[in-house]
């Protein structure tokens, strides 16, 4: 079936790059999501990929997508305190209502 | 323009009550979506609904129930509270084709069942 995979935790240093990673089971994807949420607050969209590409770029965020390991990673270069949030990973599997599968998401804190 | 908005924001309720959740949209979106949010699982599809007057069910149905008889509300019901369905509500709405086919989500329901 569908599975989304996440590690639970990533601590870095201001100013240093975060490296968020995950896994997924399903190869009929056709986008894949990086979700970011605050403490308290819904979900906001940061970046997404779609399943045939590589690489995409977007000013701090770059996404890298593995499609042979069926794995993605989220890269946040120069990370702020503002990172601080839980990151989402999600895959929209094709002709299935735009249904999304999520990780349990990556709590990422970042150290002054 | 609200985007997607949710009601109410809190809510406590006992074992063996009643609550209906509500979603409203004013995109214009065509699917809708509700999500529960539980400590360490990420979220999980509840029941979804593809245009007015559909729904289907998602990854975990059980104890819920939806109804979708305008096209810019989606309900969620809950007929008989359990403590297993304490936890956060999201609502979700998409337009499927357009751009990256992103959602778009409410700010959220806490829900705490004793």
């Amino acid at each position: 079936g569908e599975d989304v995979e996440q590690s639970l935790f990533l601590s870095v240093r201001e100013g240093d790059s975060s490296v968020i990673n995950c896994t997924y089971t399903d190869s009929s994807s056709t986008y894949l999501y990086w979700y970011k949420q605050e403490p308290g607050a819904g979900l906001q969209l940061l970046t997404y990929i779609f399943s045939n590409m590589d690489m995409k770029q977007d000013q701090r965020l770059t996404v890298l997508l593995n499609k042979k390991d069926k794995h993605l990673s989220l890269r946040i270069a120069d990370t702020q305190t503002g990172d601080s949030a839980i990151y989402f990973c999600a895959e929209s599997i094709y002709n299935q209502g735009g249904k999304l599968i999520f990780g349990q998401g990556t709590e990422l804190s970042v150290k002054p | 323009n609200a985007g997607v908005t949710q009601t109410p924001k809190f809510r406590v309720l006992k074992t063996g009550q009643s609550m209906t959740l509500l979603c409203a949209q004013d995109m214009n979106h065509e699917y809708m979506y509700w999500y529960r949010q539980d400590p360490g699982m990420g979220l999980r599809l509840i029941h979804y609904s593809v245009g007015e007057g559909t729904t289907a069910k998602g990854e975990v149905p059980d104890g819920y129930n939806v109804s979708r008889l305008k096209k810019q509300n989606f309900l969620l019901g809950l007929e008989s509270a359990a403590p297993s369905q304490t936890s956060v509500y999201f609502c979700a709405t998409l337009e499927l084709g357009q751009g990256d086919n992103e959602q778009f989500f409410g700010p959220g329901t806490r829900l705490t069942v004793l």
